[in-house]
């Protein structure tokens, strides 16, 4: 069974820095991309990025450039999304999913709840 | 950056009635168009990928169609588990986007 399991919730203040995990099993993690999606409170998804695990190359979309870091070892089939100073607008669910054939998203992590306040 | 436009932003639907949620795109983008289901407080679950294909599991009362630039998923006979928001998605290039959601209430 194809699983993404994501790392706990977080609270953070603003300018701390923050990565949290999405660990793949039942497949082979290097064969399939991963993207990172964001969800503010109460509104749509926005796609962040993805990640090649096999190499782990890296593409971005434009409004998440420069402010996020994805990465991944594939020697622990996870992939990480990292900010090195999180703001109050940071403040979101962020699910990791997996690339199928097509390039849709075929399967989602749990999601990851950042909360950033002082 | 390619525009996924849904509509309507939101429905009020009966069970047992069928549904169309249409997405059009700023440009063409072939069939690489997926559409996902969303349930409060859950994450996001593939239904169609590649404008037609069911996903695995998924219920044959959801279909969908078109290619270039406009899409619809379509629900034949309408459950009250169907309650949910509605997302395309596009992957034909980057940055991949979700159109803003679709969301389905049932009366």
């Amino acid at each position: 069974e194809v699983q993404l399991v994501q790392s706990g919730a977080e609270v953070k203040k603003p300018g701390e820095s923050l990565r949290i995990s999405c660990k793949g099993s039942g497949y082979s993690f290097t064969s399939y991309w991963i993207s990172w999606v964001r969800q503010m409170p109460g509104k749509g998804l926005e796609w962040m990025g993805r990640i090649d695990p096999s190499d782990s190359y890296t593409n971005y979309s434009p409004s998440f450039q420069g402010h996020v870091t994805i990465s991944a070892d594939k020697s622990i089939s996870t992939a990480y999304l990292q900010w090195s100073s999180l703001k109050a607008s940071d403040t979101a669910m962020y699910y990791c999913a997996r690339h199928g054939q097509w390039l849709d998203l075929d399967y989602w992590g749990q999601g990851t709840l950042v909360t950033v306040s002082s | 950056e390619i525009v996924l436009t849904q509509s309507p932003d939101f429905q009020s639907v009966t069970p047992k009635e069928k549904v169309t949620i249409t997405c059009r795109a700023s440009q063409s983008i072939g069939s690489s168009l997926h559409w996902y289901q969303q349930k409060p407080d859950q994450s996001p679950k593939l239904l169609i990928k590649y404008a037609s294909q069911s996903f695995s599991g998924v219920p044959s009362r959801f279909s969908g169609s078109g290619s270039g630039t406009d899409f619809t998923l379509t629900i034949n006979s309408l459950e009250a588990e169907d309650a949910a928001t509605y997302y395309c998605h596009q992957s034909s290039s980057l940055p991949h986007t979700f159109g803003q959601g679709t969301k389905l209430e049932i009366k």
